[in-house]
Parts: C-alpha cells; structure tokens; sequence
C-alpha cells in the first residue's frame, strides 16, 4: 500500500508568488489534515477535511491561505502571494477512520522555500 | 500558548542506556496522547499511545507513563539504539472534540554507540 504521496517534494518561489501543494491520501482514509512544521512552531495544525468536507481550518491563516479537497483521491493548500514566513515544511496526513483516533499517517511533506 | 510542552529539547544517551521524555499538557479535556517518531527528511509516524484511563502503556522498548493529576506524562526507551536517534513528538487530543491533534515542540534523541 503507498502511503501518504505529497508533491511537490521541494518548491521555490519568490516573494508574492503563489504556491500550490498537492497531497494524496491513503486510499480509503476518510480524513485528511495540513500541518506545517517549522523550527520555531514545531508541527502547527493547519486544517482537515472529513469525508471531503472541510470540518476544521482554525489554523489556517485568514488571508493568503487555502485548502480544498475536491475529490477522495488529493487535497491541495494554496498561498497565495507568498512570504518569507511562509518557508516550512507542510505535511499532509490521512486517518483511517471518521472517529476521532489520533493515528495519522504523515506524508514525507512539501518543503516550500520562499525568497 | 502551548498547550503540550516537552523536555528537554534535545537528549543524547550512549547505546544500552534508558532514554525519559518529558511531556505536560493544560487542557483537561485532552483524553488520548499519541507519540510520534520523526527521522529527518520523513514525515512523523505513530509510535505508541495511551488513553487516559491508563496509566501505563508498554510496546517492546518503549514505555508510555501518565499521571492524569499532575497532567504529565514520559516516554522511556530502554536499551536504546542508534537507530532510536529521531525527534519525538507528545501529542493530544480530545476524542470527543475535534480531531486536531496538538503537538509538543519535540525532543531530538541522539543516541551514541
């Protein structure tokens, strides 16, 4: 079974650019989550999707920030005019089940450099 | 405001030797606590977790200790191994709230041979 696939592994772009992250669940997760994770913050919850529907972004940044989850097989997180605060690793995880278990399965992440 | 705090920051124990990681929580809804392993370049995987009805959790090398009052809790690693060397993670959650989980900023283990 592959795991959690999220590309691009590594981005670059320049200040203002828009960056978008794509994240493929395991197939049959109900449940997808963003986290980013920097030095600084360690591992900061972003947002998830249940069953496709967005059920909780209270960590997402209010303007430039986005994620969709338009069908069972990805997810993308979009920023748009990108900062220098943005650079971080953001992880995508999937969970088996609708209940809330604890058990995520990480991809390797999306390291985003913005310069 | 962190609501799951760990110590140290870093430990480096020689091969053999018991690895402890310190976590303490705030919010006393938090009913389940995952620790995740981290190796570089990887994403963080499950390692072993404890609901709060327990008090002690038991995996091969590793050992989840809770104490519900004192909202703390240890990982222990007996006879570590180089391989062992990584980032742990404690992590929260409310089973009956959201299925945010809340991590800890993470202790890097090195263990020397």
């Amino acid at each position: 079974n592959a795991g959690v696939i999220q590309t691009p592994r590594h981005k670059v772009t320049g200040k203002g650019q828009e960056a978008t992250l794509w994240c493929e669940p395991i197939s049959g997760h109900s449940a997808v989550f963003w986290y980013r994770q920097t030095i600084v913050q360690g591992l900061e919850f972003l947002t998830y999707f249940r069953n496709q529907a967005p059920i909780d972004d209270s960590g997402m940044p209010k303007e430039r920030f986005s994620a969709q989850m338009p069908n069972q097989s990805h997810s993308t997180l979009k920023i748009q005019s990108t900062q220098p605060q943005d650079s971080a690793v953001y992880l995508c995880a999937s969970s088996l089940r609708v209940a809330n278990t604890g058990q995520l399965y990480f991809g390797e992440g999306s390291k985003l450099t913005v310069l | 405001q962190q609501q799951v705090r760990q110590s140290p920051q870093s430990l480096t124990v020689w091969e053999g030797e018991t690895a402890i990681l310190n976590c303490s929580y705030e919010n006393s809804a938090f009913d389940y606590f995952p620790w995740y392993q981290q190796f570089p370049g990887e994403g963080p995987a499950l390692l072993i977790a404890i609901r709060s009805v327990s008090d002690k959790k038991e995996d091969g090398r590793f050992t989840i200790f809770f104490n519900k009052r004192e909202k703390k809790l240890s990982l222990h690693i007996t006879d570590s191994q180089p391989g062992d060397s990584a980032t742990y993670f404690c992590a929260a959650l409310n089973q009956g709230g959201s299925a945010k989980l809340i991590f800890g900023e993470g202790t890097k283990l090195t263990v020397s041979s």
